[in-house]
């Protein structure tokens, strides 16, 4: 199984350019998150969807930011236009079942700077 | 906005003794986990605990639960340099089917 796969895994930019992240999650799995670490504000989730359909964005900081699920193994978040404040690591998780009662499988992250 | 927060932030042990991480979080929960994330990787989850269990083990982790205090604690016993990494705990909000909300984290150092 080669577990949920993120890309790129570096990203450094300048600031106003847009910026797209991807994830492939693990086949079978139902539920897909994205998820922002930052030293200051720890981890949140940015938006998740079952099914491909996203469920909840309040988590999305602005209208910046942007997220789609095409298809069952494809997922990706843009940022346009990209800011320093969105300098961070995103990571993709995804779960098999019902949200929040089963184990979250991480990709390894995209880590973005934005200068 | 953060459910968990762990206590302490940084802990800093010698190989061979036990390490132990508390959680406190705000909201009834269904189940708590506790994740860990090596410098530079992604999060892998240890162990989940429900809300009807108070302890539970598998093999050098032990964690409890007290519902009535909203606290979880991660022991590590005879810990190991490679157990260095942080640790996180994770609790769903307990109304209904909600995603997982991470505290900030316990920066666990293991000196050999």
């Amino acid at each position: 199984d080669a577990g949920v796969i993120q890309s790129p895994r570096h990203e450094v930019t300048e600031m106003g350019q847009e910026v797209t992240l991807r994830c492939k999650p693990i086949s079978g799995h139902d539920y897909l998150f994205w998820y922002r670490q930052t030293m200051m504000r720890g981890l949140e989730l940015l938006i998740y969807f079952n099914n491909n359909v996203p469920i909840d964005d309040s988590g999305m900081p602005e209208d910046r930011f942007s997220a789609k699920m095409p298809n069952a193994s494809f997922s990706t978040l843009k940022i346009q236009p990209s800011e320093p404040r969105d300098s961070a690591v995103y990571f993709c998780a995804s779960s098999k079942g019902t949200v929040g009662t089963g184990e979250l499988f991480f990709g390894e992250g995209s880590r973005l700077t934005v200068l | 906005s953060q459910q968990g927060e762990e206590d302490p932030q940084a802990l800093s042990i010698q190989e061979g003794e036990n390490a132990t991480m508390n959680c406190s979080y705000k909201t009834s929960i269904n189940n708590l986990q506790w994740y860990r994330q090596n410098s530079g990787r992604g999060l892998v989850h240890l162990i989940l605990i429900r809300s009807n269990e108070r302890e539970k083990h598998s093999g050098r982790l032990r964690v409890t639960l007290d519902t009535s205090k909203k606290s979880s604690s991660l022991l590590i016993t005879a810990s190991r340099a490679a157990d260095t990494a942080s640790y996180f705990c994770a609790t769903d909000r307990g109304s209904g089917n909600t995603p997982l909300v991470f505290g900030k984290g316990t920066r666990l150092s293991v000196i050999a």
